[in-house]
Order: C-alpha cells, then sequence, then structure tokens
C-alpha cells in the first residue's frame, strides 16, 4: 500500500496564479484533511472531508477551495495565489471513528513546498 | 477555541531521558495524540490517550490527567535518531468539529552524543 501520496512535491507560484494539489490514499479512510505548516506554527487545517462528496472548513480556509468527488482523493485549490500562501501543505486521512488507542491517529503524506513568489 | 501550550525546545544528551509536557485548553475533549516529525519529514502518529494514565509504547510513554488538562510525552534512553519535532495535538468531538485533531506548535527536541 502506497498509504497517501500528494503531487506535486515541489512548485514555485507567481501572484495571481491558480493551481491545484491532489492527494490520494489507498487505506479506505473516510475523512480526509488538509494541513498547512509554517514555522513556528505547526499544523493548522484548512478544509477536511468526512466522506466522499462531503466538505467543511478549519481553522484557516480564506483563499483555498477542496473537493471530495471520490473516497480516495481529496484536491485542493488556490485560485488566485498569494505569497502568503508560501507554505508547506500536508494531506491526511484517518478512519471514521476510533474507539481504541489509535482513535487520534492521522495518517500523513509526505507534503508539497508551496512558493508563492 | 482551542489552545495548547508545549516548550519550544528541549536538549538531552543520548541515553537520557527527557520529558516533553503539553497543556491544554479545549471543548469537547477527546483525547491527546503525539506526532513525530523529523526536519523535511511528514508527521507520524506516536500515542493516543483518551483516559488518565500512562501508555508505553517501547521507549516511548505518554500520559494524560484530563482533571489537569495536562500530558506529556516521556522518551527513555534516547538516541540521535530521536532529534525531532514533537506535536500534540486534542481530539475534540461535538458540533461541526466531527473528531478533529488541533495542534499544538511543537517542541524541537535536539538529542547530544
Amino acid at each position: 500500500n502506497a498509504g497517501v501520496t500528494q503531487t506535486p512535491k515541489f512548485r514555485v507560484l507567481k501572484t495571481g496564479q491558480s493551481m491545484t494539489l491532489l492527494c490520494a490514499q489507498d487505506m479506505n479512510h473516510e475523512y480526509m484533511y488538509w494541513y498547512r505548516q509554517d514555522p513556528g506554527m505547526g499544523l493548522r487545517l484548512i478544509h477536511y472531508s468526512v466522506g466522499e462528496g462531503t466538505t467543511a472548513k478549519g481553522e484557516v480556509p480564506d483563499g483555498y477551495n477542496v473537493s471530495r468527488l471520490k473516497k480516495q482523493n481529496f484536491l485542493l485549490g488556490l485560485e488566485s495565489a498569494a505569497p502568503s500562501q508560501t507554505s508547506v501543505y500536508f494531506c491526511a486521512s484517518s478512519y471514521l471513528t476510533g474507539t481504541s488507542g489509535r482513535a487520534g491517529e492521522q495518517f500523513f503524506g509526505p507534503g508539497t513546498r508551496l512558493t508563492v513568489l | 477555541g482551542q489552545s495548547l501550550e508545549q516548550p519550544s525546545e528541549v536538549t538531552a544528551v543520548e541515553g537520557a531521558i527527557v520529558q516533553i509536557n503539553c497543556t491544554y485548553q479545549t471543548s469537547g475533549f477527546y483525547g491527546l495524540s503525539w506526532y513525530q516529525q523529523h526536519d523535511g519529514g511528514a508527521p507520524t502518529f506516536l500515542s493516543y490517550n483518551a483516559l488518565d494514565g500512562l501508555e508505553e509504547t517501547g521507549r516511548f510513554s505518554s500520559f494524560l490527567s484530563r482533571s489537569d488538562s495536562y500530558g506529556y510525552l516521556l522518551l527513555q534512553e534516547l538516541q540521535m535518531k530521536d532529534s525531532a519535532s514533537y506535536f500534540c495535538a486534542v481530539r475534540v468531538e461535538g458540533g461541526s468539529t466531527l473528531g478533529r485533531l488541533y495542534f499544538g506548535r511543537g517542541t524541537q527536541l535536539t538529542v547530544w552524543p
């Protein structure tokens, strides 16, 4: 199993350009998440999805849109990139519920390093 | 809202024991997770506590006190490869939160030879 994969690994954009980050998981997880990580800020949730066709806003959703058309894929879009969106973006997935010791477990992809000039 | 506090940096020598504390203020608390992240890598899950007490997994242990809104990660027999960032994260339930995690800002652990 590949786990969680992200495409692309690196990208440089100019201000105002658009792009889509792709996340795929092969673990049949219901939940999927998009985070951004900035130095000293930890991981902040952008959007998440609790199932195919559903999405919800996280802590920092402005400037981003998402879609979950298939259970295994979660797309993050930047319609008009800004320098403030320079960051490392992580996708993660998890089981629907958990009552065991792994209820707080999320599986992370390798990340996408995005620079907006 | 949710807030988590953990030290920004901790240093220790190989073979030593180190404790990374995490205090939280949150509504709808369900459990406390710990993640490890090496430079340039992805966060990886270490442990999860939903009940008070100590959970042990090899050299790592995690503790939770729900009444004190406090937990810690204990790393024993430190090795150089343990140098990484460690994040605590609270799992919350209820309303529109639906099992999401809120992460602290991370503790950078440096292990010296």
